[in-house]
């Protein structure tokens, strides 16, 4: 099954400051998507990713906080804009096929921690 | 909305005993997966279904799909000390919505 090295692992970051996490996918998958994880909670969906489009945000996330770029059907990147301490969560990026068994998988996670 | 209603939100059980945890949703879904966290990773994929009234095995786990397509259960027999973490059913129709979750710790 495809893998994604998602990078950085964790970063502590300043207020104010902007990080941007990195999702490589070694096989080429239509569907890329990040979400954020609360300690301890569930997932919840960011955007989805579109190759060479403005991604698309759920309720409550917008591009100016959490732009993402997708520039091919193998790479995205989030940014985590001008941050704040409630901004402090593990972010995942994900990537599906179309196909049939060819279902979600995820990168490790990237533990960011705003102080 | 697509709410996923996960339970129980935690188990504490012996190594060798059974475990049983379920999803339930007022939406109707059209793929229910289960997936497991570890510390420090990604939600790994147990088992995907896809039709109601399937039901799966991968290894000691059993899900199945609900008849009604608004349920899910997951169960694991057998418990080792590696089934330690966090389970988390999720229903698809466009996109994916996570349950809660169930934290599972085994005792040996």
């Amino acid at each position: 099954s495809a893998v994604i090295s998602q990078k950085p692992s964790r970063d502590i970051c300043q207020r104010g400051t902007s990080l941007t996490i990195q999702c490589q996918v070694d096989s080429q998958v239509t569907m890329m998507f990040w979400y954020r994880q609360q300690p301890g909670q569930s997932l919840t969906l960011i955007a989805t990713a579109n190759q060479g489009s403005e991604a698309t945000y759920e309720s409550g996330f917008v591009i100016d906080k959490f732009p993402i770029s997708r520039p091919n059907l193998t790479f995205s990147t989030l940014t985590v804009s001008n941050m704040s301490p409630e901004d402090s969560s593990i972010y995942l990026c994900s990537g599906e096929g179309t196909e049939k068994n060819t279902e979600a998988f995820f990168g490790q996670g990237t533990r960011l921690t705003v102080v | 909305g697509q709410q996923l209603n996960q339970s129980p939100q935690s188990m504490f059980i012996q190594e060798g005993e059974d475990v049983s945890m379920n999803c339930t949703s007022s939406s109707i879904f059209n793929t229910w997966l289960w997936y497991k966290q570890d510390p420090g990773e990604g939600p790994v994929l147990l088992i995907a279904l896809y039709k109601a009234g399937e039901l799966t095995s991968n290894g000691r786990l059993t899900a199945q799909f609900g008849i009604t397509r608004k349920d899910s259960f997951l169960n694991i027999s057998a418990s080792i000390p590696s089934d330690v973490g966090i389970y988390f059913c999720a229903g698809r129709r466009r996109d994916m919505r996570f349950g809660a979750g169930t934290r599972l710790t085994v005792k040996p």
